[in-house]
């Protein structure tokens, strides 16, 4: 059993629909983060966040954005998406933002954008 | 630019034993990961590595050398329950994770 829940576990939406993918860690970790995972890809890091301050957007189009009221919580908004955007979309936690804190990874949530 | 290589699949048998080789191009150096992922679930931590030598975890161990930018993971008496995708990760001066694309690992019996 993850501490890291991501719901839905599948979505497929259409290019001018607006949707939510939601994250939550039951780990009492202080930093959560958003993850793009494409076939045969290396894993994008998308966004970053340390205490619910957000530290990190690597250059992530403003059609994705992020939300986090609380250290439990993350979500990811996501409106007028690309089909190129279709991928695995994955949240993952860790007790601070140090790179020696290992990152506790939620099952994704499969996106298709048609 | 910042660069991870790994092989894109690997077979092996059963009850045998199997490296995973990892090369990097970083900025900087902060440490090697390797995590597993089997199909449709998350990636889970193996292993971490910042000083050359072995690290020997049960069936897995992982090797680093910095000096040639160079790690494998290394699993021994093969199961079923290992495939999955091994992912290797660096992290840069910029105490941020760079990722190779994984390694598929297929078990036969």
């Amino acid at each position: 059993e993850t501490g890291v829940t991501q719901t839905p576990r599948h979505l497929v939406m259409g290019m001018t629909n607006k949707k939510s993918l939601k994250c939550e860690q039951h780990l009492g970790h202080n930093a959560m983060y958003w993850y793009k995972q494409s076939a045969k890809k290396p894993l994008e890091l998308m966004f970053v966040y340390n205490f619910k301050e957000q530290t990190e957007n690597n250059s992530v189009p403003s059609r994705f954005s992020p939300e986090c009221p609380n250290s439990s919580h993350l979500f990811l908004h996501l409106h007028t998406l690309q089909p190129e955007d279709s991928a695995l979309y994955l949240c993952a936690s860790s007790r601070t933002s140090e790179l020696t804190d290992t990152q506790y990874f939620g099952p994704g949530t499969r996106l298709t954008v048609l | 630019g910042q660069n991870i290589d790994q092989p894109t699949e690997m077979t092996a048998t059963e009850g045998a034993i199997v490296q995973i080789n990892c090369t990097y191009q970083t900025s900087g150096f902060n440490g090697l990961f390797w995590y597993q992922q089997h199909a449709g679930e998350a990636p889970t931590f193996l292993s971490y590595n910042v000083l050359d030598g072995l690290e020997e975890k049960g069936r897995f161990s992982s090797f680093l050398s910095r000096s040639k930018g160079y790690s494998y993971l290394l699993l021994k008496e093969l199961q079923m329950k290992d495939s999955a995708s091994y992912l290797c990760a660096v992290g840069d001066s910029n105490y941020q994770l760079i990722w190779g694309a994984g390694t598929k690992l297929i078990i036969k019996p």
